[in-house]
């Protein structure tokens, strides 16, 4: 069975730009969730999302949005991107959604955003 | 608020001795604990998970953890590392806002 799958890989933008991170989820799982992992620290939430609805919002600013479709597939946007957005963008999807305790999450590979 | 704290940014051992790699929780209930690694250039992988069974819980790859109330602990132990082993460790706490809190992780270093 596939895992959690994210693209693109790698990306490098600059200043100022908007950026769109995209993830598919397991087969199944209607939950998705989005993590930043700036480098040498552990990883941030940054939203959650279930049947298409945000569920969860981390403290980070507006420029960050993002959008879960029928599929349950996802995408992260930010926009006028600092130089500190430069990190390892995360997704986890999970079965349920509910937030709950047994509800594990799985880990896609990430994306790494580098803005220059 | 839940959090988890690893005192150990970095654990050297050399291969087939004991792995201890040591965490500590603040919570106002009864946690969800977890301890997740990730491996160079690749996702987080789930190794094992507290949800208030045992207290004492096996995972993945030999590893296994205990959680000690009285201690606020959630340690992670294996009896004899292996050089596949080395990799970024990450305690974790579910917070009961639909998200995960992660610990600052701990570096772990095979030695052969």
């Amino acid at each position: 069975d596939a895992g959690v799958t994210q693209s693109p890989t790698h990306l490098i933008k600059t200043r100022g730009q908007q950026v769109t991170l995209r993830c598919s989820p397991i087969s199944g799982h209607k939950s998705v969730s989005w993590y930043q992992q700036v480098l040498g620290q552990g990883p941030q939430f940054i939203f959650q999302y279930y049947e298409k609805e945000e569920r969860g919002r981390g403290n980070f600013p507006d420029r960050f949005s993002a959008r879960q479709f029928p599929n349950y597939s996802s995408e992260l946007n930010v926009n006028a991107l600092l130089l500190g957005d430069s990190a390892l963008y995360l997704c986890a999807s999970s079965l349920a959604g509910t937030g709950g305790r047994t509800d594990t999450q799985y880990f896609g590979p990430g994306t790494r955003l580098t803005v220059l | 608020a839940q959090s988890v704290t690893q005192l150990d940014s970095h654990v050297s051992v050399s291969e087939g001795t004991p792995v201890l790699l040591r965490c500590n929780y603040s919570s106002s209930y009864s946690p969800s604990l977890f301890w997740y690694v990730q491996h160079p250039n690749k996702g987080l992988q789930l190794l094992l998970k507290y949800t208030s069974a045992a207290t004492l819980v096996k995972g993945i790859n030999g590893f296994e953890a205990e959680f000690k109330k009285s201690e606020t602990s959630f340690h992670l132990t294996k009896p004899s590392a292996h050089m596949s082993d080395a990799a970024e460790y990450f305690c974790v706490v579910y917070t009961g806002a639909n998200n995960l809190f992660f610990g600052t992780g701990t570096r772990l270093t095979v030695i052969p």
